[in-house]
């Protein structure tokens, strides 16, 4: 079954940066555009971030967009996050998810999540 | 941006029991509409996409209706691993959005 993995969370002081991953197995990876979606504690979901398949289009919430950047290595079948000039309100739960069909065939619509990896902007 | 609202926030039921829940979308969103159950701690999971299309494994108790701005779901009788928060979700353009979340709970 379809496995997604995130790695690189912790604890970064405000100001600082962080950079996620989430490495895919058991699908062609290249295939589908994936997102990052977070969950801040108590609270609902948070879409960040997509990335078309071939890392050619990208899109952003306005409550990051121009601090953090999503690429994938398909060669790696990895997806990135890279998170700077972190706030408080960036703490969450961040998970990476894969889209339902091919390109936008099934919407954008998430079918596989990883576990998620929490990450706590805090002095 | 498309605002989706859930309805109702917070729902107390029995084992048994049939549940609804409902979600509107701020504007049309050509039924690419998801819901997802999420447990504590756990990863949201895939219950239903494109607005009625059961997702491979989920059980047929569990179905999804609606069209343009009004949509559905329905638990046929609940089961005790059901008792879970639900999102709505919309896919129709970006950003994405989620409804605020539906907790379930037992009465």
């Amino acid at each position: 079954e379809v496995q997604l993995l995130e790695s690189g969370g912790g604890l970064v002081q405000p100001g600082g940066s962080l950079r996620l991953s989430c490495t895919a197995s058991k699908f062609t990876s290249s295939n589908y555009a994936m997102a990052w979606v977070r969950q801040a504690p108590g609270k609902g979901l948070e879409w960040v971030s997509s990335v078309d398949s071939d890392g050619g289009a990208t899109y952003y919430a306005d409550s990051v967009k121009g601090r953090f950047t999503i690429s994938r290595d398909n060669s790696k079948d990895t997806l990135y996050l890279q998170m700077n000039s972190l706030r408080a309100e960036d703490t969450a739960v961040y998970y990476c998810a894969k889209y339902y069909g091919p390109g936008t065939s099934g919407g954008r619509l998430f079918d596989y999540w990883g576990q998620g990896i929490l990450v706590t902007v805090s002095s | 941006d498309i605002h989706m609202t859930q309805s109702p926030s917070s729902v107390s039921a029995s084992v048994g029991d049939r549940v609804t829940i409902t979600c509107r979308a701020s504007q049309g969103i050509n039924n690419w509409l998801a819901w997802y159950q999420q447990k504590p701690g756990t990863a949201p999971k895939l219950l239903i996409h494109a607005a009625s299309s059961l997702q491979s494994g989920v059980p047929s108790r569990f179905s999804g209706s609606g069209s343009g701005t009004d949509f559905t779901l329905t638990i046929s009788s609940l089961q005790p691993e059901d008792f879970a928060t639900y999102y709505c979700q919309q896919g129709n353009s970006f950003p994405i959005t989620f409804g605020q979340g539906t907790r379930l709970e037992i009465k």
